[in-house]
């Protein structure tokens, strides 16, 4: 079965510098959701994203921004990288009536 | 702000042992989803609970729901080396739809051969 498909798996960059993070969603799932999760910690929500609109907005700096595309892909724009920037970025899926999350490999981004 | 309290943080057993995972919150979740990472790779949903007092079994995991929809337990029969990993409860609150899970600290599983 199709899972959730995200690139790139492993980004460095230098601080201040910018990254895009892709998230291709599970075809028919029309929800997709950005987590950042730091090492030894729990997933933290960034944004979520329904049909194409911001559906819901956690913990994401200003300096990132998300949107989801007609393809229900969804991109993640991070700028002025910081050093604690660095972590697991997630993100999920969803299309079914209990909102049944289903997570992708993750993208690991290193700021230096 | 709905919070998991998710216990124990860390567990260590033998191969063989039996092990309960508790998840508590004071408040009601509309549905309640247990995953388990792997380090460097995304959770993988184990199951999704939504009718208080719902049992289900995967295996050797038995996941319950509480009656009011508060809490939720894991328990592994018989551990295996390979059940070991982090195992993270996540709810949904009670508006349903399009709602962030709100995730518990996890719980470390080791199981010593």
């Amino acid at each position: 079965a199709a899972g959730v498909i995200q690139s790139p798996r492993h980004l460095i960059k230098e601080k201040r510098e910018t990254a895009t993070l892709k998230c291709y969603p599970i075809p028919r799932h029309d929800t997709v959701y950005w987590y950042q999760q730091g090492p030894g910690q729990d997933p933290q929500f960034l944004i979520s994203f329904y049909e194409k609109m911001q559906s819901d907005k956690g913990s994401i700096p200003d300096r990132f921004s998300a949107q989801q595309f007609s393809d229900y892909h969804s991109e993640l724009n991070m700028s002025s990288l910081e050093l604690g920037d660095s972590a697991l970025y997630f993100c999920a899926s969803s299309g079914g009536a209990y909102n049944e999350q289903f997570f992708g490999p993750g993208t690991r981004l290193t700021v230096l | 702000t709905q919070l998991l309290e998710q216990s124990p943080q860390f567990l260590s057993i033998q191969e063989g042992e039996n092990l309960t995972v508790y998840c508590n919150s004071s408040s009601v979740f509309s549905s309640l989803q247990w995953y388990r990472q792997e380090p460097g790779e995304g959770p993988v949903l184990l199951v999704t609970v939504v009718t208080g007092g719902e049992v289900k079994k995967l295996k050797r995991l038995t996941f319950q729901f509480g009656d009011a929809r508060k809490d939720s337990s894991l328990h592994i029969t018989a551990a295996q080396t390979g059940d070991t990993g982090l195992y993270l409860c996540a709810g949904v609150g009670v508006k349903g739809g399009s709602e962030k899970l709100v995730f518990g600290k996890g719980t470390k599983l080791t199981v010593n051969p």
